[in-house]
C-alpha cells in the first residue's frame, strides 16, 4: 500500500492566475496520475506522470494548460494554469506501486474558481 | 471506444439487506475489473480486483462477479450497515502512451438506512 498526501487541500483562486498542486508519497514509486472530478462525475484522467520521463497527456489535457512535474520517486505537482471557473473541480493524485494492480489516491485537492 | 456504465441513480436498502451494483462495460474485453469506495470528501479506495478467468471473488461481506460475456460484474455487499454508505465505483484497465492506466465508472451512490 501506499500513504499519500496533497497540498493544499483547498483554495478558492481568481480567474486567469494559476495553482500549483503538491503531491507527496510514503515510498518510491514508479507510476504516478492526476485526475480530476468535477462535481457528480466520475475521475477523470489528466496525465500519468512517471519519473525520468515527460508527462503523458490524455486527449483534451495539454501541457500549458497542466503543466507537471516528477522531480523524483515520491513527489509530483500539478499546476493549473490561467484558471477559468471551469476548472472548478476536485483534483486527486494518485499512484500504482510496483507489480500491483491497483491505485492508491491522496485525499484531493478542491479547488473553486471565482 | 471504450464505455463504463453504473447505475446514476442512488441505491436505497435497509440495514440487513444485500446491496447489489451493476457496472456493464461496451467495447472492451478488460483481463481484470476493479472496485472502489469513496466517500464525501476523500479520494477513492480499492476494494477488491477480479479477473476475466475468476467468475467470483470475495472479501468478508463483499462479493464481486464477473461475466466477460455479458460484460457485467455485479458488487454485492451483504448484511449491510450504515457505514458501508459511499459510492463505489468500478474501474476497467486502459492503455495509454506506453502505460497502463484505469478507466473509471460514474459511480452509484449507496445509502443504508437504519
Amino acid at each position: 500500500s501506499a500513504v499519500i498526501s496533497q497540498k493544499p487541500s483547498r483554495d478558492i483562486c481568481q480567474r486567469g492566475t494559476s495553482l500549483t498542486i503538491q503531491c507527496q508519497v510514503d515510498s518510491q514509486v514508479t507510476m504516478m496520475f492526476w485526475y480530476r472530478q468535477q462535481p457528480g462525475q466520475s475521475l477523470t484522467l489528466i496525465a500519468t506522470a512517471n519519473q525520468g520521463s515527460e508527462a503523458t497527456y490524455e486527449s483534451g489535457f495539454v501541457i500549458d494548460k497542466f503543466p507537471i512535474s516528477r522531480p523524483n520517486l515520491t513527489f509530483s505537482t500539478l499546476t493549473v494554469s490561467n484558471m477559468s471557473p471551469e476548472d472548478s473541480s476536485i483534483y486527486l493524485c494518485s499512484v500504482e506501486p510496483k507489480l500491483q494492480e491497483t491505485q492508491y489516491f491522496g485525499p484531493g485537492t478542491r479547488l473553486l474558481v471565482l | 471506444s471504450q464505455k463504463i456504465e453504473q447505475n446514476s441513480e442512488a441505491l436505497n436498502i435497509q440495514e440487513g439487506k444485500t446491496a447489489t451494483l451493476t457496472c456493464n462495460y461496451t467495447n472492451y474485453s478488460p483481463a481484470y475489473l476493479q472496485w472502489y469506495r469513496q466517500d464525501p470528501g476523500r479520494g477513492p479506495v480499492f476494494l477488491l480486483l477480479i479477473r476475466e478467468n475468476e467468475k467470483e471473488k470475495r472479501k468478508e461481506r463483499l462479493k464481486v462477479t464477473f461475466d466477460t460475456t455479458l460484460k457485467q460484474s455485479l458488487f454485492h455487499i451483504t448484511a449491510s450497515q450504515p457505514a458501508d454508505s459511499a459510492t463505489y465505483l468500478c474501474a476497467l484497465p486502459g492503455f495509454s502512451g506506453g502505460y497502463n492506466k484505469l478507466i473509471f465508472g460514474a459511480g452509484t451512490r449507496l445509502a443504508v438506512h437504519p
